[in-house]
């Protein structure tokens, strides 16, 4: 198993340009999720996915868009970059988020974005 | 709103000593807590979950407790390595919503 991939692993972008950071898993998860990993805050929900065709706002979604069409992908859209979206992006996959031990999640090796 | 709070004072010591980290909670009470890793970069790692019902559980040289009545969790590594030095993230859920700790940096001393 790959577990969850994620690309590009880095990435530089100028004001105002849209991209999509990709993420995938091949264990059969339900539950994905997108953090943004920033100096002294921690990992911060931005979205997350209960099953494919299911999207929900994490803590900090505005700016990012998600979609759900299979169980495997689950790629993240940033419609139009700004400075404060500079951040490490991590992808990660769990079998549920209902509470229990299924609750462990696997995450992807990042992407480091930085916004001009 | 419910928060996952660690110190985030890095916290160094010397090798074979026991490392104790501490998580505490506030305005919810979590059915259970995670433990992660998480090395320089690269994404964090799944170490152990503790219920609220579990007093303690171990795994090796870890040991993680949970006191729902000071709404805190301490996570220790005894006979510490070098090769434990690394972040160490606390997490729970609530309502399909994950939320972490903003993580202890160890550093282990030879």
């Amino acid at each position: 198993n790959a577990g969850v991939t994620q690309t590009p692993k880095f990435q530089v972008l100028k004001t105002g340009q849209s991209m999509t950071l990709q993420c995938a898993q091949d264990m059969n998860h339900e539950y994905m999720s997108w953090y943004r990993q920033d100096p002294g805050m921690g990992l911060r929900l931005i979205h997350y996915s209960v099953g494919a065709g299911i999207t929900d706002q994490g803590e900090v979604p505005n700016g990012y868009n998600v979609s759900r069409s299979t169980t495997e992908d689950f790629p993240l859209r940033l419609l139009s970059a700004a400075p404060s979206q500079t951040s490490v992006y991590f992808c990660a996959s769990s079998y549920t988020a209902s509470g229990g031990a299924r609750d462990e999640q696997f995450f992807g090796p990042g992407t480091r974005l930085t916004v001009l | 709103s419910q928060k996952i709070e660690q110190n985030s004072e890095a916290l160094n010591i010397q090798e074979g000593k026991t490392a104790t980290l501490t998580c505490n909670y506030t305005n919810y009470s979590p059915a259970y807590l995670q433990w992660y890793r998480q090395d320089p970069g690269r994404g964090p790692v799944f170490l152990l979950l503790i219920r609220e019902n579990e007093k303690e559980k171990r795994k090796e040289r870890l040991k993680v407790t949970f006191d729902t009545t000071l709404k805190q969790s301490l996570f220790h590594i005894t006979a510490s390595q070098p090769a434990d030095s690394a972040t160490y993230l606390c997490a729970s859920n609530t309502g399909n919503q994950f939320y972490f700790g903003t993580g202890t940096s160890l550093t282990v001393i030879p």
